[in-house]
């Protein structure tokens, strides 16, 4: 079983609708949750770090779920900017060399 | 802005051949890391480095090794590649060992070994 997982997509989504989806992680002692944006054929990129109590910028939402062990991330008003491979990342321990897991990841294709 | 800059965007190998990929950042980063990205298995973590001659084994570091003479500078080798290791090869840096969820990523080396 991967230690993180998500739905590959792609999600297609009507511009300005709204899409979420989540990514679940198996170690249940993770403690540091980061979405990164990769568009086609670049390198990825910091979107958010998600916080326990949930985060917003702008039009994105982070939500984490430690009972469940899953976060989410819920997009607003899509914009055609927003298509993209969204990655989720896992920071496995406390321990500052915590290693990094990341998600193969979730396309989103927002359409005009 | 931080800069991430590998050296070569494409290569074309053969199977057996030394090969060299050649990172750079310029913010004075401590930490340096190679992943690789293939389809279906996200990026997996090659090795990484906190420090200076520093280098710490990933979950993949089979058939790789590193090299961290310099601060800013951080190769990965293949001794003798193989068509397993055809790949897209992104190097990444972040400030220190307190600061690991942020990374930058260079633009990514992306091989093929024939």
């Amino acid at each position: 079983r991967k230690e993180v997982e998500q739905d590959p997509g792609p999600f297609n989504v009507p511009e300005g609708a709204t899409v979420a989806f989540n990514c679940t992680y198996s170690n249940s002692a993770s403690q540091s949750f980061f979405w990164y944006r990769q568009d086609c054929r670049k390198e990825p990129k910091l979107l958010m770090s998600v916080y326990s109590s949930g985060n917003e910028d702008g039009r994105f939402t982070a939500q984490l779920n430690r009972a469940s062990q899953y976060i989410s991330l819920l997009i607003r008003d899509s914009k055609l900017s927003d298509s993209a491979t969204y990655l989720c990342v896992v920071k496995m321990t406390t321990d500052s060399w915590g290693k990094l897991q990341f998600g193969a990841g979730t396309q989103v294709v927002v359409t005009p | 802005d931080v800069k991430v800059t590998q050296s070569s965007r494409y290569l074309v190998k053969r199977t057996g051949e030394k090969v060299f990929l050649e990172c750079v950042q310029d913010m004075d980063h401590e930490n340096m890391f190679w992943y690789r990205q293939d389809p279906g298995l996200g990026l997996r973590l090659i090795y990484f480095s906190y420090d200076v001659k520093m280098k710490e084994k990933g979950d993949i570091p089979e058939g790789y090794s590193v090299s961290r003479e310099k601060k800013e500078r951080f190769s990965l080798i293949l001794e003798s590649a193989s068509t397993n290791q055809t790949s897209m090869y992104l190097c990444a840096s972040s400030l220190d060992r307190f600061n690991t969820g942020e990374l930058f990523f260079g633009e990514g080396s992306r091989l093929t070994v024939l």
